[in-house]
């Protein structure tokens, strides 16, 4: 497709539950990132990744948040036993080049619900 | 530490009103970039421009421009003759080079409601 495209768009876990979030960049670019929405809130960086190298994972908010793009392309953000305060919504990003010196696209997000 | 500070958390105006807003920042780094995003209800954020730190010329893009004030660490946005589709929620966010390449900082977003 020519966006970001992130699935599923929502998501209902229950608490303790392991999920999946799935983003398929634009492409050909070479940048990802993830960041975390809370309602009311701007969003905060989770994780960036050059192609398959996650080269910044210092906002993940605990060991449960894990995130993978083996291939370069999509990129997986996996949450385990998720819990209450997990319930944000999770963006994807990508760019061509320079992490966010260039413009970077955004997904519609994928809302989690953790109930 | 890096943060954006964007202290209208909603503006209502009414259609053909102009309407800014205002962001400010706090970074120790001399090198950094600036933007602008709109996040309309259907949730991907649009990017709307990006500044370095270097560069303190205002810009215009149609009805839409900014105001980058390095000495007092603002970078406002104005909208122009407002319209009711430019009711959305907009960010401010910087981000720094060096260590923390790849990283955003956003601020909590200025919900704007045009009214016709």
């Amino acid at each position: 497709g020519a966006g970001v495209s992130q699935s599923p768009r929502y998501k209902v876990a229950k608490r303790g539950q392991d999920v999946a979030l799935r983003c398929d960049p634009i492409s050909g670019h070479v940048s990802l990132f993830w960041y975390q929405q809370a309602l009311g809130q701007g969003p905060e960086f989770l994780t960036y990744f050059q192609n398959e190298a996650q080269l910044d994972k210092s906002g993940l908010p605990s060991d449960r948040f894990f995130a993978e793009r083996p291939e370069g392309s999509v990129s997986t953000l996996k949450i385990q036993r998720t819990q209450q305060e997990d319930s944000a919504v999770y963006l994807c990003a990508s760019s061509s080049g320079r992490p966010m010196n260039t413009e970077a696209f955004f997904g519609q997000g994928t809302r989690l619900t953790v109930v | 530490a890096q943060k954006v500070t964007q202290a209208q958390t909603e503006i209502s105006v009414v259609e053909k009103e102009d309407v800014t807003l205002d962001c400010v920042y706090e970074t120790r780094d001399t090198t950094y970039y600036l933007f602008w995003y709109k996040q309309p209800p259907s949730g991907e954020l649009v990017f709307l421009i990006r500044r370095n730190s270097f560069d303190e010329q205002n810009e215009i893009s149609g009805r839409y421009s900014w105001n980058f004030q390095k000495s007092t660490s603002s970078f406002n946005f104005t909208i122009t003759a407002s319209q009711v589709v430019d009711s959305a929620v907009y960010f401010c966010a910087l981000s720094e080079l060096g260590t923390n390449a790849g990283k955003s900082t956003f601020g909590d977003g200025t919900t704007l409601t045009v009214k016709p």
